[in-house]
C-alpha cells in the first residue's frame, strides 16, 4: 500500500509569491493534518481537515489556507510568502478526526528568497 | 495554550537503556505522541499513549500520567540507528497537535 505522497519535494520561491502544495493520504484515511518545521525545531500545527471540513488550526496568520477534496487529498496554500516562510511542510494523515497514530508524508521543502 | 518540554540533547552507549521524558501542559487532552524523526527524513510514529500506564512495543516502551503531565520513552538495548531526534506530541480534543522540539539522542559505540 502506498504511504501518504506529496509534491513537490521541493519548491523554490520569491518573497511575495504564492505556492500551493499537494498531500495524498494513505487509502482510507480521512483525516489530513499541514505541519511546518523549521530546522531544529519540532513540527508547528497549521490545520486538521476531516471529512473535508476543517477541524482544527494552529496559530498561523490568514495567508495560510488549506481545504480536503472528496478524495481526502489536500492542498496547503500560502499567500505572499515570507522569507521566514521556508521551511519543510508535513502533511500527515490518520483514520479519523482524533489524529490516533498519524503517518507523515516525506514532507515539501520550500525556499522562500 | 499548550507547553511540551523535552531535553534538547542526550547521548547513550551501544546496548545500554535510555529514557527521554516529556512534560506537557494543555487543556483537553486527548492523547500523546512519540515520533522518531532521522535528519532530513519525516517523522515516523513510535508510540501513542491515551491512558495512563506503559505501553510496550518491543524495544520502545512509553510511559504516561495524565495527572502530573508527564511522559517518557524507553529505548532498550540501543543501536547505532537509534541515533535520532524523538518528539513527543499532546493532541487534544479540539483536534490540535502540539509537538516538543525534539530530544537529540546520540548513541555511541
Amino acid at each position: 500500500d502506498a504511504g501518504v505522497t506529496q509534491s513537490p519535494t521541493h519548491l523554490i520561491k520569491t518573497r511575495g509569491q504564492h505556492v500551493t502544495l499537494r498531500c495524498s493520504p494513505i487509502s482510507g484515511h480521512k483525516s489530513v493534518s499541514w505541519y511546518q518545521q523549521v530546522l531544529g525545531q519540532g513540527p508547528q500545527f497549521i490545520f486538521q481537515y476531516y471529512e473535508k471540513e476543517e477541524r482544527g488550526r494552529g496559530n498561523f496568520p490568514d495567508r495560510f489556507s488549506a481545504r480536503q477534496f472528496p478524495n481526502y487529498s489536500s492542498e496547503l496554500n500560502v499567500n505572499a510568502l515570507l522569507l521566514g516562510d521556508s521551511a519543510l511542510y508535513l502533511c500527515a494523515s490518520s483514520l479519523g478526526v482524533l489524529q490516533e497514530t498519524q503517518y507523515f508524508g516525506p514532507g515539501t521543502r520550500l525556499l522562500v528568497l | 495554550g499548550q507547553n511540551i518540554d523535552q531535553p534538547t540533547e542526550m547521548t547513550a552507549t551501544e546496548g545500554a537503556i535510555v529514557q527521554i521524558n516529556c512534560t506537557y501542559q494543555t487543556s483537553g487532552f486527548n492523547g500523546l505522541f512519540w515520533y522518531q524523526q532521522h535528519a532530513g527524513e519525516a517523522p515516523t510514529f513510535l508510540s501513542y499513549n491515551v491512558l495512563d500506564g506503559l505501553e510496550e512495543k518491543g524495544r520502545f516502551s512509553s510511559f504516561l500520567s495524565r495527572s502530573k503531565g508527564y511522559s517518557y520513552l524507553l529505548l532498550k538495548e540501543l543501536q547505532m540507528k537509534d541515533s535520532a531526534s524523538y518528539l513527543c506530541a499532546v493532541t487534544t480534543n479540539a483536534g490540535k497537535s502540539t509537538f516538543g522540539d525534539g530530544t537529540t539522542l546520540t548513541v555511541k559505540p
